[in-house]
């Protein structure tokens, strides 16, 4: 089956980029996700590519994917202390429809 | 517009006790999911609903029970708790039974066993 990895955490400056990345080993996978939690709150869909795209912008969102690399990552410009999150990269294994989710990635914006 | 909603936000028990978590939502999907969260390990599957009438493992089934009472309702039970399952709870659903996965959680349940 599908599996996720992505770095524990990161930690920004406000007004700078963050870069979030994400590795997955399944070749067949059809969509990925990003998901974003806040403090005390369930998750909710940020982004999703499709696997026949290389990149998605959706504001101050871009998802680059790399399929040759199995490496998906989530670059937010101008990152604000709202952006303070846990990242959750997740991806949906062909013949699936549960995605698998890496283990999240807390963005720690400073002022 | 309530989505999932999940009950109760809090609970503590003791070691041996047992309880019942709730979870409903109202966007008519087929597939609901519950997932425990434990800090460094992400999101583990503990069971699934393809759809009313249905339920089967994740990845992390043993000491948990489900019912999948209507379309709206997942209900997960610990017969017996266990320190183990100190952890956040989520409950989500989906639309799709093949291919676009999109995933709607409720806000969680913080369970304690102490």
């Amino acid at each position: 089956g599908e599996d996720v990895e992505q770095s524990l955490f990161l930690s920004v400056r406000e007004g700078d980029s963050s870069v979030i990345n994400c590795t997955y080993t399944d070749s067949s996978s059809t969509y990925l996700y990003w998901y974003k939690q806040e403090p005390g709150a369930g998750l909710q869909l940020l982004t999703y590519i499709f696997s026949n795209m290389d990149m998605k912008q959706d504001q101050r969102l871009t998802v680059l994917l790399n399929k040759k690399d199995k490496h998906l990552s989530l670059r937010i410009a101008d990152t604000q202390t709202g952006d303070s999150a846990i990242y959750f990269c997740a991806g949906l294994g062909g013949g699936s429809y549960i995605p698998t989710f890496g283990r999240g990635t807390s963005l720690i914006v400073h002022p | 517009n309530a989505g999932v909603t999940q009950t109760p936000k809090f609970q503590v028990l003791k070691t041996g006790q047992s309880m019942t978590l709730q979870c409903a939502q109202d966007m008519n999907h087929n597939s609901m999911y519950w997932y425990r969260q434990d800090p460094g390990m992400g999101l583990r599957l503990i069971y699934y609903s393809a759809s009313e009438g249905t339920t089967d493992k994740g990845e992390v089934p043993n000491g948990y029970n489900v019912s999948r009472l209507n379309k709206r309702e997942f209900s997960l039970r610990l017969e017996s708790a266990a320190p183990s399952q100190t952890s956040v709870y989520f409950c989500a659903s989906s639309a799709a039974d093949r291919g676009f996965g999109k995933l709607f959680f409720g806000s969680g349940t913080q369970l304690s066993v102490l």
